[in-house]
Order: C-alpha cells, then sequence, then structure tokens
C-alpha cells in the first residue's frame, strides 16, 4: 500500500497552461507539504497545512493555489504555466507529535514546461 | 531557523563506515536534528532523529556532541545502493517550516 501517492508522475505541457497536481495520503496525518525540487536538486518548501488549513506559504506566486478538501488530500492547481516552473514537485505528509516529527513524501510530480 | 552546512560530496568504497557530519552552529534549544536520504527520482526517506548523544537504529547511527552545534551520521557497512543524497535538517519538532540544505552527495564504489 502506498503511503503518500501523487498523481500524474510525469506532466509534460505548454507554456500558459493551468494544471493539477494531487496528493493523497493514508497514514492518518494531519500535516500535509508540497516542496519543489529544481534542476540544482534543491528541495524548497511551498506550501504546509494543518488539518485542511494552510499554515505555510513560502512566497509562492499566486499563480499556485493548494487546496485541502480534507486531511488526506492536499492538491495543487497551477495558472499559467512558466518554464521555470518546470521541476519535481513532492507531497508529503507528518503527524505532528510532540516530541517526534517524520516527513513521509510521495514518489514526486515531474513537471516540464515547453 | 538554524542553517545547516554539509559537505557537497563523498565518495566511498563498499563495506566501509562513511560519516557524513553537518554543521548547524545556531541549533535552538528545542530543535531536533533529523536526516534524509535521497535517491535519484525518489523523494527524500527519514533515515534517523535524534536531541543529544547517539541515536541507533537499523539504518543507521547519529552523533551529537554536548554542545549541539553538529552532528555526525554513520553508515555503517555502506553498500552500492548507499549511493544518495544525505539531508541534515535542524528545526522544532512539529514545525511546519522545513528547510532542507543542499544536502551531501555519497558515491559507493565497488
Amino acid at each position: 500500500d502506498t503511503a503518500v501517492s501523487q498523481t500524474p508522475k510525469y506532466l509534460v505541457t505548454q507554456m500558459g497552461n493551468d494544471k493539477s497536481i494531487k496528493c493523497e495520503q493514508n497514514l492518518g496525518h494531519d500535516t500535509m507539504y508540497w516542496y519543489k525540487q529544481d534542476s540544482k536538486k534543491f528541495l524548497k518548501i511551498m506550501f504546509s497545512y494543518n488539518n485542511k488549513e494552510l499554515i505555510i506559504n513560502e512566497t509562492v506566486p499566486n499563480r499556485f493555489s493548494p487546496k485541502s478538501p480534507d486531511k488526506a488530500h492536499l492538491n495543487l492547481h497551477i495558472n499559467s504555466l512558466e518554464l521555470g516552473d518546470s521541476a519535481v514537485y513532492f507531497c508529503a505528509s507528518s503527524l505532528r507529535l510532540a516530541g517526534q516529527e517524520t516527513q513521509y513524501f510521495g514518489p514526486g510530480t515531474r513537471l516540464l514546461v515547453l | 531557523l538554524a542553517k545547516t552546512t554539509q559537505p557537497i560530496s563523498m565518495d566511498s568504497y563498499e563495506g566501509q563506515e562513511v560519516n557524513i557530519t553537518c554543521s548547524h552552529n545556531n541549533i535552538a534549544t528545542n530543535d531536533y536534528i533529523t536526516w534524509y536520504q535521497q535517491f535519484p527520482s525518489q523523494g527524500p526517506r527519514f533515515i534517523i532523529q535524534g536531541y543529544k548523544t547517539k541515536v541507533t537504529n537499523e539504518v543507521a547511527s547519529l552523533f551529537i556532541p554536548a554542545d549541539r552545534k553538529s552532528s555526525t551520521l554513520s553508515l555503517p557497512r555502506v553498500s552500492l545502493s548507499d549511493t544518495a543524497v544525505y539531508y541534515c535538517l535542524v528545526g522544532i519538532t512539529g514545525g511546519f517550516k522545513t528547510i532542507f540544505g543542499a544536502g551531501t552527495r555519497l558515491f559507493v564504489k565497488a
């Protein structure tokens, strides 16, 4: 059973298009994240949600809009895609317990904007 | 959040013990130290976490000196499959903001 799953795995699209990436976790976690990993392999946090509430928005352009319909899902919608959006996007989840936190990452969505 | 500094890359041979040191001079009292491993085309995977002294699990050991300004991830008897990027993270456990540094690219040779 996949703990954190993302769809699609690959996404190739043209500049200016709008696309969505979906993430689901079956771990019962209450916190979910979106990360972006660029070609230089730096992994940067974009958003963090706790119990469906947005907690962190790391100066991400407004073209990126996360949505959490429930604690098990965190989707990412991207409007007006730009070349610089090409990257691997990782979803992650964790359970916020005092003293311990481990993030579980999904397999990633490889986005290529042409 | 505390900034971390790690070597950019390391080479090793199969069967050797590998130690990767991370500096975090500005670590705060409540910060835990966490290490993740990332294989190509995969998401990062939790390896080990600690607050002070030594932590050991089935995969690695984590050594943290008394001043906690650095930590060392120890991988015993590495194999080719341990070739990956290893990230050291420092932050309040349960915090919503996680900062990944550049990581250390470990290359294990036969």
